[in-house]
């Protein structure tokens, strides 16, 4: 069974570079029917997402984030990673892992590939 | 960007049937997702590409998804099924999410 599990420091200071680390397991993330997402949700508000890797290393950005945002893959240890830089406040969230799947019609192309399986998340608090 | 409205809360009396909406321009040539919430946990998909349903979900669950116009429907609503609700998108540049809806069940 696919699970994902988020990890990294609880509280980062503003300005400074956030890192996260989801690891996957119950399927390899070199798998070529998957992509492997990052979604953050601040407290009290909605979805919203981060970007997208494949295991090629085939990056998706939110443009709003573009600027700040980095995702890669380690294969060898069946993570993904994000940083963001330059943090405020307005980066406190709790922030998911998610894996994207394509199922019930064409999957010829990423925008087919949904949120499937999330991580439980980790909350990432941005204050001095 | 593409912008997707749904409405900030539905209510719903035990055993009925409640309908959630997600709005946004030409929304049927598009392919909608839903997933909902409970209080602490992770989302959890409950229909894929507008009408198909994950194995575990109930067949209470369905949706549609025509003109500007998508719909969550649960049939037979229960106490268990209280969690918020969100519609999801490809928006030609990025996914985009609803803002969500807070289903009660009275």
């Amino acid at each position: 069974q696919l699970q994902l599990q988020e990890s990294g420091p609880g509280l980062v200071k503003p300005s400074e570079t956030l890192s996260l680390t989801c690891t996957v397991s119950g399927d390899s993330i070199s798998s070529s029917s998957s992509y492997w997402g990052w979604i953050r949700q601040p407290p009290g508000k909605g979805l919203e997402w981060i970007g997208t890797i494949y295991y090629s290393g085939t990056t998706y950005y939110n443009p709003s984030l573009k600027s700040r945002v980095t995702i890669s893959i380690d294969t060898s240890k069946n993570q993904l990673s994000l940083k963001l830089s330059s943090v405020t406040a307005a980066d406190t969230a709790v922030y998911y892992c998610a894996s994207q799947y394509c199922s019930g019609g064409s999957c010829y192309g990423y925008i087919y590939y949904y949120m499937d399986v999330w991580g439980k998340g980790t909350t990432v608090t941005v204050s001095s | 960007s593409y912008e997707l409205t749904q409405p900030l809360s539905v209510s719903v009396a035990l055993g009925q049937t409640a309908r959630i909406t997600c709005g946004g321009n030409n929304i049927g040539s598009k392919n909608v997702h839903w997933y909902h919430q409970k209080p602490g946990q992770a989302p959890v998909l409950v229909i894929y590409r507008d009408n198909n349903r994950p194995s575990e979900i109930p067949e209470r669950f369905s949706g549609s998804n025509s003109g500007n116009t998508a719909t969550l429907t649960i049939s037979r609503a229960q106490a268990g099924d209280e969690a918020d609700y969100y519609c999801l998108v490809w928006g030609s540049t990025s996914w985009v999410f609803g803002g969500g809806t807070k289903l009660t069940v009275l």
